[in-house]
This record gives structure tokens, C-alpha cells and sequence, in this order.
């Protein structure tokens, strides 16, 4: 199956600081990009769709201003997490979907994210 | 978005099949169904996807009855490795995919 990529894998930041995650598709091309987020023992929860060359559309709840998302190519789309505080502390994870053929969703491994 | 409903658990041994149905009652005409395994800390993995009948891969089966109402994710033969949470998605093709509870797999020896 197709390969999607996440970096950092896990990262530390302190109280007021901005963490920018990123979320790549390595063997296809993705117009849209999906992040979730994932607390212990839950399931994952949409946070925002992500579409190439327009602004992200975000799920009810989810403050834009706070969880800024970019997808400035078919290939790369980026989460910052601004001014995080220790609720931010979570798995963030992004998916990206094929254009072609199923267009089925592809999975990231995942960034741990604590805020101290 | 369909709702989809499944069990919170399941048990089962080494060498067994095992089945996990999904509810998706009011699933629309244009909703595929895709499984996905989720291993703790990691990213969901794609299991299977269909929109009718039968499917199967090299990993596992999907069967979705004629009203497509309900579907069923076969494992067989699972091993040690199989414990894992497993989703039932439903959604149109490319949208966006909402995750229910997932079915907690315990494989025991």
C-alpha cells in the first residue's frame, strides 16, 4: 500500500510554544489530507480536512487559529500547533488520500506531542 | 456520515477465524466500507475496502450483505500479532472518514 510519512515521530515542547508537524505522502500524489487527533485508549478525531492550495476546513470545536494547517503541495501538508499547553499533549495523526484508483485513505505513523 | 456499531471487544485464540460485524444502518448508496488495524501508538493501517458482495485480499475478507446495512471483517487463521483495535469506517469515496469505538481483538495463545 501506498506510504504516508510523519515528522517529528514524538516531540517535547514547553508551555507557549509552537510545534509544527508534518505530513508527507511518499509514493503518490494527495489533493486532500485529513488530521486526527488521538487521546489514550479513544479513537481518533477529525480535526481538519486539508486540501492542496486552499485553506483547511476545520471540524466543529477545532479552533483554526490554534492548530494552523498548510498543504502547499501534493505531497507535503503541515500542522502547527500554536502556543500548546499541556491539554494540547496528544497523538496527532494525518492521513493522506490517493487520487486515483479507490482514492482510499492512508494512514501516518503518528506524532506524540507533550507540552509541559 | 453513517454510524457504524461494533462490538468493544473480542476474544480469541491462535489458529482461530475470527469475525467482527459492523453495523451501518442508514449507510447512503454512494458509502464504500474500510477497515483499518490500529496498533497502540501507531497509525491506523488499511485492512480492506468494498462496496458490495465479497471481498478478500491476502490479509482478510469482507463480506456486506445485499441491503449493505451491516458488514463483516474475517481474519483467519489470526496469530499473536492480530491484537489489535479495529475500525469500521463508512464514507464516499475520497470524503472524510469519521472513527466509531473500533473492536478491541485479544488474541490469546
Amino acid at each position: 500500500g501506498a506510504v504516508v510519512s510523519q515528522h517529528p515521530s514524538r516531540v517535547i515542547c514547553k508551555s507557549g510554544t509552537s510545534v509544527k508537524i508534518e505530513c508527507r505522502s511518499l509514493d503518490f500524489q494527495a489533493t486532500t489530507m485529513f488530521w486526527y487527533r488521538q487521546f489514550p485508549k479513544k479513537s481518533l478525531m477529525l480535526m481538519a480536512t486539508s486540501n492542496e492550495g486552499s485553506k483547511a476546513t476545520y471540524e466543529q470545536g477545532v479552533e483554526k487559529d490554534k492548530f494552523l494547517i498548510n498543504h502547499a503541495s501534493l505531497t507535503l501538508s503541515t500542522l502547527t500547533v500554536t502556543s500548546a499547553h499541556p491539554e494540547d499533549s496528544s497523538f496527532y495523526i494525518c492521513s493522506a488520500r490517493e487520487t486515483s484508483g479507490a482514492e482510499t485513505q492512508y494512514f501516518g505513523p503518528g506524532t506524540r506531542l507533550l507540552v509541559l | 456520515l453513517a454510524k457504524t456499531t461494533q462490538p468493544i471487544s473480542m476474544d480469541s485464540y491462535e489458529g482461530q477465524e475470527v469475525n467482527i460485524t459492523c453495523s451501518h444502518n442508514n449507510i447512503a448508496t454512494n458509502d464504500y466500507i474500510t477497515w483499518y488495524q490500529q496498533f497502540p501508538s501507531q497509525g491506523p493501517r488499511f485492512i480492506i475496502q468494498g462496496y458490495k458482495t465479497k471481498v478478500t485480499n491476502e490479509v482478510a475478507s469482507l463480506f456486506i450483505p445485499a441491503d449493505r446495512k451491516s458488514s463483516t471483517l474475517s481474519l483467519p487463521r489470526v496469530s499473536l500479532s492480530d491484537t489489535a483495535v479495529y475500525y469500521c469506517l463508512v464514507g464516499f469515496m475520497g470524503g472524510k472518514l469519521i472513527f466509531g469505538q473500533g473492536t478491541e481483538l485479544s488474541v490469546k495463545p
